[in-house]
């Protein structure tokens, strides 16, 4: 199983939106709604923001949204803040029943 | 509200089995609606699934390490356990337990590093 494909890194600046994408294959992510975001901030451990590709956990700021689109899912941050500084990785289901991470995102808060 | 905490080793040289056990307190480990995960990070990596173990000690490997892992599950102790033999550098980690609820994980244990060198 490969990884997801996320981009290593992305900006911007408070009070601005920002997208994370995670790009996975027919096999993963484009056959099934099992995505799902995790927030990794400095040192800490990884924190559920978002399951099952929409859904936020309780305790989640509504701040930050998930969508997907055929065999890419979106992770999206509005009203961005200094606390939102982290890395985040993505998550699904495969074919094979196994469960699959992407690379991580590093956002930076400008 | 549940508590993960892992336990083990934090150091162990080349061609050894690791051994780490992860304690579940506040709500029962036994029941249908979870499993129960290890999940690895190498030091300024990604995230990496090794595989997940039901109540009933049914477990489901990442095939890349599926030749070297065994998961057993303890309900009497609200314990599951992970065993990786012929561990090398490569399998330096932090490594976490949590609990899988369909395709996601929450909670995560705080995480233990294990380092692998001789």
């Amino acid at each position: 199983q490969s990884a997801l494909t996320q981009p290593a890194s992305v900006s911007g600046s408070p009070g601005q939106s920002v997208t994370i994408s995670c790009t996975g294959t027919s096999g993963d992510i484009g056959t099934y709604n099992f995505v799902s975001w995790y927030q990794q901030l400095p040192g800490k451990v990884p924190k559920l923001v978002i399951f099952d590709v929409t859904n936020r956990p309780s305790g989640i700021s509504n701040r930050f949204s998930g969508s997907k689109s055929g065999t890419t899912a979106s992770l999206t941050i509005s009203g961005l803040q200094g606390e939102d500084e982290a890395d985040y990785f993505c998550s699904s289901y495969t074919r094979g029943g196994t469960l699959v991470f992407g690379g991580g995102t590093k956002l930076t808060v400008l | 509200q549940l508590h993960l905490q892992e336990s083990g080793p934090g150091l162990l040289k080349p061609s050894e089995t690791l051994s780490l056990t992860c304690s579940v307190s506040g709500d029962s480990i036994s029941g249908p609606t979870y499993s129960w995960s290890w999940i690895r990070q190498p030091p300024g990596r990604g995230l990496e699934w090794i595989g997940n173990i039901s109540d009933t000690g049914s477990p489901f490997y990442n095939p890349s390490l599926k030749s070297r892992i065994t998961m057993s599950v303890d309900t009497m102790k609200s314990q599951f356990s992970l065993r990786l033999s012929s561990v090398t550098a490569a399998d330096t980690a932090v490594y976490y337990c949590a609990r899988q609820n369909s395709a996601w994980f929450d909670p995560w244990g705080q995480g233990t590093l294990v380092a692998v060198s001789s």
